[in-house]
């Protein structure tokens, strides 16, 4: 079946350090929406990118949708302890959110 | 505006009970899709409904169910429940099927089967 795979499970940083994580789905995506679930609380929706090799700024966050939409990735400059939580992707292809496992971002103490 | 509202917030029931989760979504909004999430687990699609009727369902039994009304709010149903099923519920709003602006979420009903 469809799936989208994301890379890493966890990510440990200082703070300070960027943070990177990518996802990847076996088929053509029409567009892809990124989400942050910070600790005990519930996904809420950060982005969506629908155009081939599309790029967008939200402050220290820089989101990428691959040439291919088959991939795409959320990167961090300069990590808080705001930034702390669990980043989604989901995919949407035939009309369907096809999420990805989430990457933990930790900040060490 | 007022958010997506989920009841309750907190549930504990036996095993081989029956339970009824509440979502209200946005007012507006005419979709409204059902999550579950586990400890250490990503979002499990239970299914989504759209103007009182179900589009798609993901992979769970039959003992999982739901329903939408005419006023949007949804309801879902899970019987004879197992050990398993303690999870997260999440409900999730909007205005239609995979809109540009994403999905609002609740803050979700924690069921505790014993």
């Amino acid at each position: 079946g469809q799936q989208v795979m994301q890379i890493p499970q966890y990510q440990h940083v200082q703070e300070g350090e960027d943070f990177t994580t990518y996802c990847n789905s076996s088929t053509t995506l029409s567009n892809i929406q990124w989400y942050k679930q910070r600790p005990g609380g519930h996904p809420v929706f950060l982005i969506q990118l629908v155009k081939s090799g599309e790029v967008k700024k939200q402050k220290r966050l820089t989101f990428q949708f691959g040439e291919a939409k088959k991939n795409s990735s959320l990167h961090i400059t300069a990590t808080q302890t705001t930034d702390v939580g669990t980043y989604f992707c989901a995919g949407n292809s035939n009309y369907q959110l096809i999420w990805g496992a989430g990457t933990k971002l930790i900040i060490k103490p | 505006k007022a958010g997506v509202t989920q009841t309750p917030r907190y549930l504990i029931k036996t095993r081989g009970q029956q339970v009824t989760l509440s979502c209200s979504p946005i007012s507006g909004h005419r979709s409204v899709s059902w999550y579950q999430q586990t400890p250490g687990q990503g979002l499990q699609f239970l299914f989504e409904y759209f103007s009182e009727t179900q589009r798609n369902k993901g992979n769970f039994p039959g003992r999982f169910s739901g329903r939408q009304f005419s006023n949007s709010r949804s309801e879902m149903n899970v019987s004879t429940l197992e050990l398993g099923d303690s999870a997260l519920y999440l409900c999730a709003s909007s205005l239609e099927a995979s809109p540009p602006g994403g999905y609002t979420f609740g803050s979700g009903t924690r069921l505790t089967v014993v």
